[in-house]
């Protein structure tokens, strides 16, 4: 049983076009993220949700607008798809905030190639 | 300057070897870090975390962190080629938020029969 399941696993899609990544998870977990990995590895935070609530907001183009309809699910539509959009995005899920011994648990990614 | 900065590798060694991987930072505030290890296609996992400074164990793995040089090392004992993956370095601070964790860009690991 998968605990962080994301939806595509593969995306590839024309620049301009909108498009939406879908996850879940399974554990019971009542805080959720969406990170960004480009080419060279790097992993960034880009938003967090805590029970449906918007927690974390980096810097991130405002053409990305994460959604979450509860506590077990964070969506993330991103408009006008440009090329630098291309990357994996993970989807992963910890419980409570602030705490300093409630691991990340990461889905398996969503790899978004813009042509 | 990155806030954590870690050696992409890659790193190439004999299996039965003890591989050392480390990452530095800047930001003396952190005090929550990680070692999560992502195999090819996959997500990543968490390995390892500790609170402040010291050393933690677990099985062939040892954290190891030191605040005043603003390091961190994660030893690989008796490696096996099963732990060939991408070893990624994450660390957090509470005034950020324990759950906003900053990622170094990975170590990729590999460990030949």
């Amino acid at each position: 049983d998968t605990a962080v399941s994301q939806t595509p696993k593969y995306l590839v899609t024309q620049m301009g076009n909108d498009k939406s990544i879908k996850c879940e998870q399974n554990l019971g977990h009542d805080t959720m993220y969406w990170y960004k990995q480009d080419s060279k590895k790097f992993l960034k935070i880009m938003f967090s949700y805590n029970n449906k609530e918007l927690i974390i907001n980096e810097t991130v183009p405002n053409r990305f607008s994460p959604k979450s309809p509860d506590k077990a699910h964070l969506n993330l539509h991103i408009n006008s798809l440009e090329l630098g959009d291309s990357a994996v995005y993970f989807c992963a899920s910890s419980q409570g905030i602030g705490t300093a011994n409630q691991p990340q648990h990461f889905g398996d990614g969503t790899r978004l190639s813009i042509l | 300057q990155k806030e954590v900065e870690q050696d992409p590798g890659p790193l190439s060694v004999p299996e039965g070897a003890i591989v050392s991987l480390n990452c530095t930072y800047s930001n003396s505030a952190f005090q929550y870090f990680m070692w999560y290890r992502q195999y090819s296609r996959k997500g990543p996992e968490l390995l390892m975390y500790t609170y402040s400074s010291g050393n933690k164990e677990d099985g062939r793995f040892t954290a190891q962190v030191d605040k005043s040089s603003k390091y961190i090392s994660l030893f690989i004992r008796d490696s096996q080629p099963s732990d060939s993956a991408t070893y990624l370095c994450a660390m957090s601070n509470p005034d950020g938020g324990y759950n906003k964790l900053i990622f170094g860009a990975g170590t990729r690991l590999a460990v030949h029969p």
